[in-house]
């Protein structure tokens, strides 16, 4: 089985422009889940989806968002981007409830 | 509120030596809680759940809901150990899981 897929891999934005990001999900898992990580601070959770709806979102600010297609694949959106937001974005993939966690290696953002 | 809490950024043994890598968390409820662990070029990966009791690559960890700790421990440890381990914790039923800030593991030889 391919495992989870992120693109792009590396991104270089400028203040104010925005970014969308795609994870495709091992196939037949129908769980999203997004986080932003970055030194020091770890993963801090951005939201996750299931069939389409997200379930729960993290403590980021509304520039943040994202959905998921009926295929499970998923984007995230950010908006108006700010020198912070640079970082490494993971998205994971579970089959089921409780289920291990399976990550993508991620978009690197760098905003300057 | 849910936290989890890594204390130490950087953790330094020799090989052979016991290693403990602590982790605290926050909740009120039963949560599960897991280790993640993340090697150099790898991807951040599941190393063991406390459901499962089980001893993956000789480390094991133990729930105490009492002082609300979920260590990783390993009685020798070995230059593979090496890596960036995150404690993460999910509310029973829940749909997300938080990490602690995670503790960089660096056994000398």
């Amino acid at each position: 089985k391919a495992g989870v897929t992120q693109t792009p891999r590396y991104l270089i934005k400028t203040r104010g422009q925005q970014v969308t990001l795609s994870c495709s999900p091992i196939s037949g898992h129908r769980s999203v889940s997004w986080y932003q990580q970055t030194p020091g601070q770890g993963l801090q959770f951005l939201f996750e989806y299931f069939s389409e709806t997200q379930r729960n979102k993290g403590n980021f600010p509304g520039r943040f968002s994202g959905r998921q297609f009926s295929n499970s694949r998923s984007e995230m959106n950010v908006s108006t981007l700010e020198l912070g937001d640079s970082a490494l974005y993971l998205c994971a993939s579970t089959q089921r409830e409780g289920g291990e966690l399976f990550f993508g290696e991620g978009s690197r953002l760098t905003v300057l | 509120a849910q936290r989890v809490t890594q204390p130490e950024k950087l953790l330094s043994v020799f090989k052979g030596a016991p290693v403990e890598l602590k982790c605290n968390y926050s909740y009120s409820g039963s949560p599960e809680l897991f280790w993640y662990v993340q090697y150099s070029r790898q991807r951040l990966q599941l190393l063991l759940r406390h459901i499962s009791r089980e001893s993956i690559k000789g480390f094991t960890a133990d729930l105490n809901k009492g002082e609300t700790s979920f260590h990783l421990k390993k009685p020798f440890a070995q230059e593979e150990d090496s890596a960036m381990y995150y404690c993460a914790l999910r509310p029973t039923g829940g749909f997300k899981t938080i990490f602690g800030a995670g503790t960089r593991l660096f056994v000398k030889a």
